[in-house]
């Protein structure tokens, strides 16, 4: 079975710092997509980076970038210069390639204290 | 350009009463996803159309929930009768497969319906 795991469940760091949260997979598909997604106290479900298992390249959008271990199947998400409004649950997400389910974590609930 | 509308922002109701949540994808999507949020299960899939068709509604939960997409820029999920245990964040998300066994790019998530039923 394929899952996703989100060892957790919650963590905090200060403003302006550098935060990993953690996220590890199990599947026997070669190639898949990786997402990680932000769902601020207002609700939302926003994307925040994806990453295609065939490139080897980690993907960066401005503060947050992945660290893609394929071999280890880890894809950790890391947040640089942390601020306020990125407080919310942050859910990693996996989909084999040519699929349309999404295998979500349970979750890590990220605070960033002032 | 407009993300997924989801209306109404938040629902509460009496049990026994037809619940209907609606959804507005992304103009040029062709698959549209309902899902389903509580503390307990975390994210679950519901449905999931293709143009405009259920291809997979192996989460729905039992009989009393059913969804429709009459076209491309519309679909709802309704509860009939709705109980207390339906109580949950339902959540639409759209994206656009290439292809029968292409990419689906990232899936785009509406603000979500909360349900309460009292």
């Amino acid at each position: 079975a394929q899952t996703v795991t989100q060892s957790q469940p919650e963590m905090s760091v200060q403003e302006a710092e550098t935060v990993t949260l953690s996220c590890t997979y199990d599947t026997s598909e070669n190639n898949y997509y990786l997402f990680w997604y932000k769902q601020p106290p207002s609700r939302q479900m926003i994307l925040v980076i994806r990453q295609e298992a065939y490139k080897q390249q980690n993907a960066t959008e401005n503060r947050f970038s992945v660290n893609f271990q394929k071999a280890a199947k880890s894809f950790s998400l890391k947040i640089s210069d942390s601020q306020l409004g990125d407080t919310a649950m942050y859910f990693c997400a996996f989909t084999p390639s040519g699929t349309y389910k999404y295998i979500f974590g349970t979750g890590t609930r990220l605070k960033v204290l002032a | 350009d407009a993300g997924v509308i989801q209306s109404p922002r938040h629902e509460v109701t009496e049990m026994g009463q037809e619940v209907t949540l609606r959804c507005k994808p992304i103009s040029g999507h062709n698959s549209l996803f309902w899902y389903r949020q509580t503390m307990m299960r975390g994210l679950e899939l519901l449905i999931y159309f293709n143009n405009n068709v259920p291809i997979d509604d192996s989460g729905m939960p039992e009989d009393r929930f059913s969804a429709k997409m009459p076209n491309a820029s519309f679909s709802t999920l309704k509860i009939q009768p709705s109980e207390p245990r339906d109580s949950a964040v339902y959540f639409c998300a759209s994206s656009l497969a290439l292809g029968q066994r292409g990419s689906f790019l990232p899936q785009h998530f509406g603000d979500g319906t909360r349900l309460s039923i009292l």
